[in-house]
């Protein structure tokens, strides 16, 4: 069975500082590991995914993921955030096929003006 | 384009009533996906379509639950005899087939209260 483990419910960070958000992931199988955004009030936003290849990963907004297997891990990164990227943050895996994807609990980001 | 839509946005019902949530997705998009969102967790995964068949609903949590996708386009999702323990948003998603590097595309939930 599949399941991610965000460490962090909330984060706060100053704006233009950088920042990294957590993910553990645990999988019997081959693993597609996804970041999703979710803004206040609005609807859940892919913001980067693993399938394979390019161990790095970068996605929209300037986030970045990196996946390491050995650490079972892909922590998202960003170098300078800004007030407009507070939101909810949600690390997601898949096993493959049809995406029936678990996601983990969420890690809150709050940008301090 | 339009995205994926959810109707209604927010949804207060009594104990015991019957209820249903409508998803509407994205023109074109074979594959629907249904996700309930309790209050400090992660979307969990309800219910998968591929076009007008359940292609897997090892997620509804009781035989309560219940969803539709009859013409392969809108889906409906269908709560009996309503709990308070059902309390959630409800999220639907779509993708443009059930491959998993195709996106998917998430409506902004519909808000059950059940009193």
């Amino acid at each position: 069975a599949q399941s991610v483990t965000q460490l962090d419910s909330q984060v706060p960070v100053f704006e233009e500082a950088p920042v990294e958000l957590r993910c553990n992931y645990s999988s019997s199988v081959s693993v597609y590991l996804f970041w999703y955004v979710q803004y206040p009030n609005q609807g859940l936003q892919l913001l980067l995914k693993y399938l394979s290849g390019s161990t790095l990963v970068k996605g929209i907004n300037g986030f970045e993921a990196e996946f390491n297997k050995s650490q079972t891990s892909f922590h998202l990164r960003k170098p300078s955030v800004h007030i407009s990227d507070t939101a909810e943050y949600f690390c997601a895996v898949s096993d493959g096929g049809y995406q029936k994807v678990t996601f983990g609990t969420g890690t809150k980001l709050q940008v301090i003006p | 384009g339009a995205g994926v839509s959810q109707t209604p946005s927010n949804k207060v019902t009594e104990k015991g009533k019957y209820v249903e949530l409508r998803c509407d997705p994205i023109s074109g998009h074979t594959a629907l996906y249904w996700y309930r969102q309790s209050l400090g967790q992660g979307p969990e995964f309800l219910i998968y379509f591929q076009g007008t068949g359940a292609a897997d609903d090892s997620g509804l949590p009781n035989d309560r639950f219940f969803a539709v996708r009859p013409e392969g386009s809108v889906s409906t999702l269908k709560i009996q005899r309503t709990e308070r323990g059902d309390s959630a948003v409800y999220l639907c998603a779509s993708s443009l087939n059930a491959g998993v590097g195709n996106e998917q595309f998430f409506g902004p939930g519909t808000r059950l209260t059940v009193l």
